[in-house]
């Protein structure tokens, strides 16, 4: 199984301020097969990205995904109010495995 | 609009069984693997099961194995979850994912209910 490890547990910042989430993998991550959902308090997940960098439908530019084999980061530009939420990265090369995730929390 | 809603949770004793059930519309079911993942309360995200379009092809995780079983209906747009042998570390919200399929790959969940809860306790 392969065990993914997001950092930081929580990240404070302020509207219009730059998150930068990242999520290692204990082993490759066949063809970077890496996505990242946003949980908000009481929804259900939101695919964000996959492929490590592609963008689901409807997702803003703001988001930005990138890395390969076992490092991968998700980066926020600018964030906006409605970005401040729980964030998990997931493999899909392998049985699929989860991110602890990440909370993004207005400072 | 795609839709996918869950039913059939609540409190059970360990040991107990339950049958989750997730009514969907808005796209066409039979096409499309279907998931199970769960979210234990406070806690993060747990893929359970999958099945294919077909039913050709059914996957477990480790820690259900054995004491889970999905299964679909394809004339009723419908998926399910028969749990049984129930323990207190399977509480959890279940939640019912459209599979998403792209450059080779797939168990990407684009779609998702709303989740249901389970509780196992006595």
């Amino acid at each position: 199984e392969i065990v993914l490890t997001q950092s930081p547990g929580t990240l404070s910042l302020s509207p219009g301020e730059r998150a930068t989430l990242s999520c290692r993998a204990s082993q490759s991550v066949n063809n970077d097969y890496l996505a990242w959902y946003q949980q908000k308090p009481g929804q259900a997940p939101r695919l964000l990205m996959y492929s490590a960098s592609a963008r689901a439908t409807g997702i803003p530019n703001r988001f930005s995904g990138s890395g390969s084999g076992t490092d991968f980061t998700l980066i926020i530009y600018g964030l906006e109010p409605e970005d401040f939420a729980v964030y998990y990265c997931q493999q899909y090369g392998d049985s699929p495995t989860f991110g602890q995730g990440t909370k993004v929390e207005i400072k | 609009e795609v839709q996918l809603v869950e039913s059939g949770g609540g409190l059970v004793k360990p040991g107990g069984s339950l049958r989750l059930s997730c009514a969907t519309s808005g796209f066409t079911f039979s096409s499309y693997i279907m998931n199970w993942v769960r979210q234990a309360p406070g806690k993060g995200l747990e893929w359970v099961s999958s099945i294919s379009s077909s039913s050709s092809y059914i996957y477990y995780a480790d820690s259900v194995k054995g004491r889970f079983t999905i299964s679909r209906d394809n004339a009723k747009n419908s998926l399910y979850l028969q749990m049984n042998s129930l323990r207190a570390e399977d509480t959890a919200v279940y939640y019912c994912a459209r599979d998403y399929c792209t450059g080779g790959s797939c168990n990407l969940f684009d779609s998702w209910g709303q989740g249901i809860l389970v509780t196992v306790s006595s």
